[in-house]
């Protein structure tokens, strides 16, 4: 079983739309997750984090996080073509310095 | 505060040729850490260091790849006689370190090995 799983295919929604990203992860004890979001030829950049059970709000983008169902999700409100981008999932797990990333999904936000 | 910097953007090398790539993290960030990332594929992690200390480096990593942070302050990352299957980008990211593990990237410097 992968660390970081991000299972879903490319997204396509239309612009001013909600899309909604998925991520789970395999060790119970993980402490701290991340959002990146990364452009195509760039290197990613952190958009989200969050540590405790529960939503997060910055912005358009929501982060939620449910430790029990060990399962982190990314909504990004009122989508626009700049949201276009993959969107990386990491993961932290206690007494571990280096963060595990998914393999991202791509998102397309049609005009 | 001007971000991570990375040095190359880019590096073209011939199959057996050392490359060296270099990283300044952002100054005050005691935790630095080096990823590779393929083409549809999250970061992997190669190594990390807290200060001039190198405290992890990934199973998968070949005894060709070394790397090193003197000082606690930029760093190195060198790849020894150089294959086709190093081509990636690779990743620089420096984080503060005590409770906080949000880390930040460089623009990463595209390997290809012809």
């Amino acid at each position: 079983q992968k660390e970081v799983e991000q299972n879903s295919g490319p997204l396509s929604v239309p612009e001013g739309a909600i899309a909604s990203l998925n991520c789970t992860y395999s060790d119970r004890v993980s402490q701290s997750f991340f959002w990146y979001r990364q452009y195509s030829g760039k290197s990613p950049e952190l958009i989200m984090s969050i540590y405790s059970n529960g939503d997060k709000e910055d912005g358009r983008f929501t982060a939620q996080l449910n430790k029990a169902s060990q399962y982190v999700s990314l909504l990004i409100r009122d989508s626009q073509p700049s949201d276009s981008a993959t969107y990386l999932c990491a993961v932290n797990m206690w007494g571990n310095n280096r963060l595990a990333f998914g393999k991202g999904n791509q998102v397309v936000v049609i005009p | 505060d001007t971000g991570v910097s990375q040095d190359p953007r880019h590096k073209i090398t011939k199959r057996g040729q050392n490359v060296t790539f270099r990283c300044d993290p952002i100054s005050e960030h005691n935790r630095l850490y080096w990823y590779r990332q393929t083409l549809g594929q999250g970061p992997e992690f190669l190594t990390y260091f807290q200060n001039e200390a190198q405290l992890e480096k990934s199973r998968l990593l070949s005894d060709r790849f070394s790397a090193e942070r003197p000082k606690g302050s930029f760093s190195t990352l060198e790849i020894q006689r150089t294959e086709q299957g190093d081509s990636a980008m690779y990743l620089c990211a420096s984080s503060l370190g005590g409770g906080t593990t949000e880390a930040f990237f460089g623009q990463g410097t595209r390997l290809t090995v012809v």
